[in-house]
Order: C-alpha cells, then sequence, then structure tokens
C-alpha cells in the first residue's frame, strides 16, 4: 500500500527550538507538500516541493524552510519556533498531474505544540 | 486567486437521514481538478473522489454521490441514509497550477456528526 509516512505523530517543543518535521513517502512522487491545519482555517500550503532541492513558498511561509536533498523525503524546519505555530501539520505526495491517477495521498500529520 | 468556499461549518443530523455538503469555488483555470477528502478523529486525510473541470457526469459511489455544475461553479457532496460512522470533517478543494507542480486549495471544512 502506497505511503507518506510523518516521524512524528506528536511533538511539543519550547519557544525558541528549532525543530524539524519529518516526512517519507515510497511511491516515488516528484511533488511533495506541506500543510498546516487550523480550526476554521482549512489547510494552507507552506511551501512545496516538484523536484529534488527544488522548493516554492506557499500561502504562508514566513518562519517555515524546507530541505529536499532526496526524492523521497521532504524536511520543514521551524527555524525558531512561536506559540503561534502550535498546529496540525500535514505532509502529502502527488505524481504530476500529466501522469495517470493524478491525485494526492496525505501523510497522519504531526500535531505540533510550541510552549 | 483561486478560491474554495464550504459554507457549512457544521452539520448534525440523525442517523439514516440524507445529508448534503456544499462547496463553492473560484478559478480563472480554464482546466482544473476538484477533490473531496475526508478526515475522521484519527487525522489522516482520505481521498473520496476527483473530478476533472471536463466532465460534469454526476458520480455516484454507493451511498456518496457528487453533483458538479460549472455554470455554478459548485461540487457539492451528498450522503445517502447516512451512518455514525460517516461522522468527519470533509474538504472540499481545488487544483491550483503552480509552477511546476499543481497545488490544492482547501476549502475550510465542514464538520459531519451524525448521531444515532
Amino acid at each position: 500500500d502506497v505511503k507518506v509516512t510523518q516521524s512524528s505523530r506528536y511533538l511539543v517543543k519550547r519557544t525558541g527550538e528549532k525543530v524539524f518535521l519529518e516526512c517519507v513517502q515510497d511511491m516515488d512522487h516528484e511533488n511533495m507538500f506541506w500543510y498546516r491545519q487550523d480550526p476554521g482555517l482549512g489547510l494552507r500550503l507552506i511551501y512545496f516541493s516538484y523536484d529534488v532541492k527544488m522548493k516554492e513558498k506557499g500561502d504562508i511561509p514566513e518562519g517555515y524552510s524546507v530541505s529536499r536533498e532526496k526524492k523521497e523525503r521532504f524536511s520543514l524546519i521551524l527555524e525558531s519556533a512561536s506559540t503561534n505555530q502550535t498546529s496540525m501539520y500535514l505532509c502529502a505526495s502527488s505524481l504530476m498531474v500529466w501522469q495517470g491517477n493524478y491525485g494526492y495521498t496525505f501523510g497522519s500529520g504531526t500535531r505540533l505544540t510550541v510552549v | 486567486a483561486q478560491k474554495v468556499t464550504q459554507a457549512q461549518t457544521e452539520i448534525s443530523v440523525v442517523e439514516k437521514e440524507d445529508v448534503t455538503l456544499d462547496c463553492v469555488y473560484e478559478t480563472r483555470d480554464t482546466t482544473y481538478y476538484l477533490f473531496w477528502y475526508k478526515q475522521p478523529p484519527s487525522g489522516e486525510l482520505v481521498f473520496l473522489i476527483r473530478r476533472n473541470s471536463f466532465d460534469e457526469q454526476n458520480e455516484i459511489s454507493g451511498r456518496y454521490s457528487w453533483n458538479f455544475q460549472k455554470s455554478t461553479s459548485s461540487f457539492n457532496f451528498t450522503i445517502t441514509a447516512s451512518q455514525v460512522v460517516d461522522s468527519a470533517v470533509y474538504f472540499c478543494a481545488l487544483s491550483e497550477r503552480a509552477r511546476g507542480a499543481q497545488k490544492l486549495v482547501f476549502g475550510q471544512g465542514t464538520r459531519l456528526t451524525i448521531n444515532p
């Protein structure tokens, strides 16, 4: 079964810490995405990557960075965690739109609490 | 910019009732995809359907059906004879062209509660 795996289900970090959220997919997908989910706001795109070492800002990139050194792995980095980054973080991957069976597969999410 | 609106924040019905979740979208693309996802309490988003903008046929899958109307920019989702297991947050999403990829723009979600 195809999978997107996020390394942690729950994380608690202190304000000012550098935080790494890891995501791995085993589907050989070109595209990977990081979203955050907040009540009443739905899912908002933070960053995405369409190829190794390539990244693009999404709608809310401030305070975040990403790294994609290998095709299967996409990391989200909170340079200096703040309490307003407490949220659910969802990773996703997808084929290119012209490929058959185009769609998105999501991980189970990481619920991050910054105290 | 693309936008998806799910005006119903929460819906609560009694089991076996039919329920419709509304989705209205805005896009300037002529080719696009629409999606519905289900998010049960476990948190993982479960894919339900993908619809290409050129295909306006309604679709039925068991108790689920989708009504796509390009003229009103709507893509509504109906659950017939609802069951407790249908309780979840449902998201409508629209694909948006972006550099090298298509990214999804999500609505705010509708929390559906089916009471026994």
